[in-house]
């Protein structure tokens, strides 16, 4: 069974450029997480998707920050205009419906803002 | 709200030895589960153990074991014959009905051969 599958491994922006990364949760899995985890800390939640809807996005800056799972499915976290804070790593789990069940994670994506 | 603590930022061990990584909660929920994740370099956590809060067996998982202490709100983790390969960051997790994790600052385990 594939794992979490998480795109760009990497990423080396300006500062005020937008980005982008891509998250595949593992197959039926409804519920999707992105987390954000600064450098020496454990990672934080940004928004939690059950199926295509966002259920949890608190923790979501949303003046700059943007998530989506249009088909349930796959997800795309969107920072425009990127800040130096921002460089972090970037995680993405995902875990199968209503319940505490194990998370599994992606190999995330590491961002860092010049 | 949830917080986690983890009161080592390092520990190191000999291989073959035994270790103890230490971790604190406080939840205001009474149906919670308890997790450790393992990261190594490459950055995927890694799930090592899971406790159910209800349950009072420690879990255990190969050399992987877990001291529950409830009352005391402590989740400690214990490996067993230590290997190289066991050389990652350790975070203490905890999750609940908000179905999120809240995680601890992570442990750098060293595993000295």
């Amino acid at each position: 069974e594939a794992g979490v599958v998480q795109s760009p491994r990497y990423k080396i922006i300006e500062k005020k450029q937008p980005v982008a990364f891509w998250c595949n949760p593992i197959s039926g899995h409804n519920t999707l997480y992105w987390y954000r985890q600064n450098l020496g800390q454990g990672p934080e939640l940004l928004i939690r998707y059950e199926n295509e809807e966002a259920v949890d996005d608190s923790q979501l800056p949303k003046d700059r920050f943007s998530a989506e799972r249009l088909k349930g499915v796959d997800s795309t976290l969107k920072i425009q205009p990127a800040e130096l804070g921002d460089s972090a790593v970037y995680l993405c789990a995902s875990k199968p419906g209503f319940s505490t069940d194990t998370q599994y994670f992606g190999p995330g994506t590491r961002l860092t803002v010049l | 709200a949830q917080t986690v603590t983890q009161s080592q930022p390092e520990m190191s061990v000999q291989e073959a030895e035994t270790v103890t990584l230490s971790c604190t909660y406080d939840t205001s929920e009474s149906d919670y589960y308890l997790f450790w994740y393992k990261q190594p370099p490459s950055r995927q956590m890694i799930l090592v153990i899971r406790q159910e809060a209800y349950k009072q067996q420690n879990a255990t998982e190969n050399r992987f074991s877990v001291n529950f202490q409830k009352a005391a709100k402590s989740f400690s983790l214990k490996i067993s014959d230590s290997q190289l390969g066991d050389a990652a960051m350790y975070f203490c997790a905890t999750g609940g009905s908000n179905y999120k994790l809240t995680f601890g600052k992570g442990t750098l385990l060293t595993v000295n051969p």
